[in-house]
This record gives C-alpha cells, structure tokens and sequence, in this order.
C-alpha cells in the first residue's frame, strides 16, 4: 500500500516552460488536493477535487491547472512557470472525515 | 473565514521535558481536527486526528486535546527527545478543505 505517490522529488525549470507534477493515490479516497507550501510559510491550496471529474480552485490557483480524469490520479499542470512558482509542491488525499494522507512532496525551482 | 494560529511559532527544550503546543481556531464548528508532524525538507505525516466528539487522542508519547467551544486544541510531547525536533502543524476543516496553522518549530536538545 503506497498511499499517496508524487512525481517528481525535484525539478529544475526555465521561465516560460512548462510541466506536470504527478499525483497518485491507491486508498480510493475520493478527496484530492494540491498544496504549495513556501520556505517559512504554511500551506496554500492551490487546487482541489472532490471526486473524478469535478475540480475546483483553492486559494493560489493562478498559473495552475488541474485534472482528475481517474478517483486515483491528480496532476497539477503548470503553465508558463515563473520564478514566484519556485516552492514546495504536495499533493494530500482524504476519505471522507478521516483525515489527510501527504505525498512526500516536489521541489520546484523556476529559474 | 477559519483562521487557525498556532503558539509559540518556535520552541527549544533539553531532552527529557514535557511540553505543549498550542493551536486555535476562529469558527469552532468543525468536525475534526487534525495535528502533523513535518521534518525538514519531508512531507506532512499525520500524527493524531481527533474527532468532533472526542476531546482527546494518544498516541504513545502524544496526546492531543479539542476544546470546540474556546476554539483551541493541544499537543502534549511527553518525555522529550531529540527525535521529537521537527514542525508540527494542526489543521482544521473548513468547506471542503482544510486550513492549516503555520506551525511550531520544536528542537530538543540532548
């Protein structure tokens, strides 16, 4: 049992590239979401999902995108990647009111 | 909007000593409340989850309170080691999602 998969550890991109961060999920939780977490700083959702096909933006979703075409995968597509994108990037699932399960987390830096 | 803040923001202690952390919440109509564990450069493990009806959880050396009505939750760390030295953040449901506090940077020293 994986829990919660995320793809890549660490990325380094140019300004204007683009990527995708992976995120896999084996528990069959039908609740997703992406977090950016900046050095100091808390945690800030980016996007969500709640179940396949439905997604919904969180609080910092600008230059983000996001798909849940599958209950186990979400990806978090960036488009255009600018240096204030460089953070920490995790993706956590839930079931229902039994609380989070955190991906081990992508470092992204934009330079 | 549900505003959770956490005291103190950074907290050193020798090994061996009881301590708390402290966490609070603006809207106490939750339905759980949940405290993590981060170490640096790691991802969030989950460390208690104490449901709305519950007033605490224990795990081992961990023991965490919910005190809905005052809006406040707290970790207990028994018998501290330097193992223990990390961030911890709690976090609280609001509509869909959760929002986390920013957290207390705990080191124990040996």
């Amino acid at each position: 049992n994986a829990g919660v998969t995320q793809t890549p550890k660490f990325r380094i991109l140019k300004i204007g590239q683009s990527m995708t961060l992976q995120c896999t999920q084996d528990m069959n939780h039908n609740y997703m979401y992406w977090y950016r977490q900046d050095p100091g700083m808390g945690l800030k959702l980016i996007y969500y999902s709640v179940g396949a096909g439905i997604t919904d933006k969180g609080e910092v979703p600008n230059g983000y995108n996001v798909s849940r075409s599958t209950t186990e995968d979400f990806p978090l597509r960036l488009e255009l990647a600018a240096p204030s994108q460089t953070s920490v990037y995790f993706c956590a699932s839930m079931a229902g009111s039994y609380g989070y399960t955190f991906g081990s987390g992508t470092r992204l830096t934009v330079v | 909007k549900q505003e959770v803040t956490q005291i103190p923001a950074a907290l050193s202690v020798p090994e061996g000593e009881n301590l708390v952390l402290n966490c609070s919440f603006t809207d106490s109509a939750i339905y759980n409340l949940q405290w993590f564990r981060q170490d640096p450069g790691k991802g969030l493990t989950s460390l208690l989850l104490i449901q709305s009806s519950q007033r605490e959880q224990t795990s081992g050396r961990l023991n965490a309170s919910l005190d809905k009505s005052s809006g406040r939750s707290t970790l207990y760390i028994a018998a501290s080691q330097p193992g223990d030295s990390a961030t911890y953040l709690c976090a609280v449901p609001y509509g869909q999602n959760f929002v986390f506090g920013p957290g207390t940077r705990l080191s124990v020293l040996p």
